[in-house]
């Protein structure tokens, strides 16, 4: 069965700040990956995702994300971040065989300003 | 191009009374997901359907709880005789062709 792990529940940081967030998957075959952000009150929006070619995805609102087959990772990048990027993050997996897509249980970034 | 829309965006319950949510899909789109939010825990699936056929209810409590996309119509989230353990946040998503989904803004559902 599939499952994504986000390594860090919690993030604070200041505003100019470099952001990475780490999730790991386990899924023996070929996955699509994604990044979807949660603003307060509001419903989770994609960010980017990840099917098949560069490795190295962009995204919205300037985040990237890399794609490292053999760490089966999927960690989530943004060289500055701003206050206005405070939310709940979360990265989610599928498999081509089956649509459903499994969430991890999010990070909460907090940017100070 | 109307996104995902669930309604009520808010519902309260007693205990022991039903809760429908609805949700319609964005057009053209024929694959429908629902998942229940809590705090700490993320997105939990619920069951996914298609237009008159569930495909994967495998996340959905075995009582109380059923789904349905009828051919014509939004998508119901139907929960019987609700407990407090049932107040969530519930998404609908829904997706073309089954990658990558656009979400709904939710229903906030309160059992009291």
């Amino acid at each position: 069965a599939q499952s994504v792990s986000q390594h860090n529940h919690h993030v604070i940081l200041s505003e100019a700040a470099s952001l990475e967030l780490g999730c790991n998957y386990s899924y023996g075959g070929t996955v699509n990956l994604f990044w979807y952000v949660q603003y307060p009150g509001q419903h989770l929006q994609l960010l980017l995702k990840y099917f098949s070619g560069d490795p190295l995805v962009k995204g919205i609102k300037g985040f990237e994300a890399e794609f490292i087959k053999s760490k089966f990772s999927f960690n989530l990048r943004k060289p500055s971040v701003q206050w206005s990027d405070t939310a709940e993050y979360f990265c989610a997996v599928n498999a081509r065989r089956d649509d459903k897509i499994i969430f991890g249980k999010g990070t909460r970034l907090h940017i100070l300003p | 191009n109307a996104g995902v829309m669930q309604n009520p965006r808010h519902l309260v319950r007693r205990r022991g009374q039903e809760a429908r949510l609805r949700c319609s899909p964005m057009k053209g789109h024929s694959h429908v997901y629902w998942y229940r939010q809590l705090p700490e825990e993320g997105l939990k699936f619920m069951v996914y359907l298609q237009k008159e056929n569930i495909i994967d209810e495998s996340g959905m409590p075995k009582e109380r709880f059923s789904a349905e996309f009828p051919k014509e119509g939004p998508s119901i989230l139907r929960i019987q005789q609700v407990v407090r353990g049932d107040s969530a946040a519930y998404f609908c998503a829904s997706s073309p062709s089954g990658e990558g989904y656009t979400f709904g803004s939710g229903t906030r559902l309160t059992v009291v």
